[in-house]
């Protein structure tokens, strides 16, 4: 079975502070990917990575970056966390572009 | 940017119906083609996927079908049963920098009624 694992399931960070949260996968897939999901909009992409060390902006990267120094993990990074980034945040891996994604069980980051 | 749009953004339907969801993406190049479903407090998972070189696939009471032409995807569930009821997402890759992305629909809510 594949294993994609976040770090954290809940957080509550304060405005201003800077946050990592982290995703590692263990079936030594190229892809990974960033989501969030609020009510209504879907799961939408902010960063994704096709390789160590390669990442590409997705829809809405404003306000993030992302690390990939080993192929098993994507960190997601708020450099400055804002009250509007509360939301659930997924990570996904897969083998390549065209196959199945794998989700993590997601986390709910909370800015107060 | 390259977009997914997708309806009903919620649908109730009786057991027994069936229940169609509609997709339609922007980029003509996207060759694949997933569905994945989200139950209450659970992760997405993948219930069926198409590629570009098959109009139709079906598995048990679940289809996709593909129309390249109009550039529209739909996932038909036949039979409904309340196990069914979930929040459903379409996505197709789509052409991003290097390789392509994955990029969802909004989503539907779907409710079976017993």
């Amino acid at each position: 079975d594949v294993k994609v694992t976040q770090s954290s399931r809940y957080l509550v960070k304060r405005t201003g502070e800077k946050v990592f949260l982290e995703c590692v996968q263990d079936m030594d897939h190229e892809n990974m990917f960033w989501y969030r999901q609020d009510p209504g909009l879907g799961l939408r992409l902010i960063y994704f990575s096709y390789d160590v060390k390669m990442k590409e902006k997705g829809d809405i990267p404003e306000g993030y970056s992302v690390s990939r120094e080993k192929k098993e993990r994507f960190s997601l990074i708020l450099e400055s966390a804002s009250t509007n980034q509360t939301s659930m945040y997924l990570c996904a891996s897969s083998l390549d572009a065209n196959t199945e994604a794998f989700f993590g069980q997601g986390t709910r980051l909370t800015v107060v | 940017g390259e977009n997914v749009e997708q309806h009903p953004s919620t649908l109730s339907v009786q057991e027994g119906d069936s229940a169609v969801i509609k997709c339609t993406y922007s980029d003509s190049a996207s060759n694949y083609f997933p569905w994945y479903k989200q139950e209450l407090g659970k992760r997405p998972q993948l219930i069926i996927d198409i590629r570009s070189n098959v109009g139709e696939k079906k598995d048990q009471r679940i289809a996709v079908t593909l129309n390249k032409t109009a550039k529209h995807f739909s996932l038909h569930i036949t039979e409904t049963q309340p196990e069914d009821s979930a929040v459903y997402f379409c996505a197709a890759s789509i052409r991003g920098g290097a390789t392509n992305k994955l990029i969802f629909g909004t989503g539907t809510l779907l409710a079976v009624q017993p």
